[in-house]
């Protein structure tokens, strides 16, 4: 079956150390993207790749890098500069950029 | 000030009732989404518009580019539909997403 995957459903941090959160599709779309969620607030991009081997920062990318190294992979690093990590992590994907968007089921991340 | 409002924030409703979410947004557009989050966070495309109407089952989705704004509509509804409705509109290729409208339909 096609779709897109994250893991770990969920993760535990202490403060200061860096972690990489996964996202991986079989869809073979060329756009993935990177979006925050906290409550009662909206979807905020944080990172998104038109293509393999490019990406562009969104909203609010400081804290965060992210690679994309092969279509299917599109891997984000929350970095110990990222003031406030604890949040909702959902990985996208689209055909091309702009498009129809299929999400990944989340990683909620807990940094004490 | 946010770029795509929703109305209402939150919506309960008896299984049965015809049920109105509203999204307006400020921005030129090239097409709205209406997206669906469960409880459990995972998020589902339900209708990508960029004019007219369309419908799909109980749904129906409606956009008008002039007043900029679009409207999803549940017919007969369920205590399944129970969810976040999210609105995102599409400019220049950046996505921008309502806070959501939660609805709640009881039995």
């Amino acid at each position: 079956d096609g779709g897109i995957t994250q893991s770990p459903k969920y993760l535990f941090r202490k403060e200061g150390q860096n972690v990489t959160l996964s996202c991986e599709q079989n869809l073979n779309h060329d756009a993935m993207y990177w979006y925050r969620q906290d409550p009662g607030q909206g979807l905020r991009l944080i990172y998104y790749s038109q293509i393999v081997n490019d990406f562009q920062k969104g909203d609010i990318a400081e804290g965060y890098s992210v690679s994309r190294e092969k279509k299917e992979s599109f891997p984000l690093t929350v970095t110990s500069a990222q003031k406030n990590p604890t949040a909702f992590y959902l990985c996208a994907s689209s055909i091309d950029l702009g498009g129809e968007q299929y999400f990944g089921p989340g990683t909620r991340l807990t940094v004490t | 000030k946010n770029e795509v409002e929703q109305s209402p924030q939150n919506l309960t409703a008896q299984e049965g009732e015809f049920i109105t979410i509203n999204c307006s947004y400020s921005v030129g557009i090239s097409a709205l989404h209406w997206l669906q989050q469960h409880p459990g966070g995972g998020i589902v495309s339900l209708f990508m518009l960029s004019s007219g109407k369309k419908k799909h089952g109980r749904l129906i989705a409606t956009i008008n580019i002039q007043e900029k704004h679009s409207s999803l509509h549940i017919t007969a509804s369920h205590p399944r539909d129970s969810a976040v409705y999210i609105c995102a509109v599409v400019t220049r290729n950046q996505f921008y997403f309502g806070t959501g409208t939660s609805l709640t339909v009881i039995p």
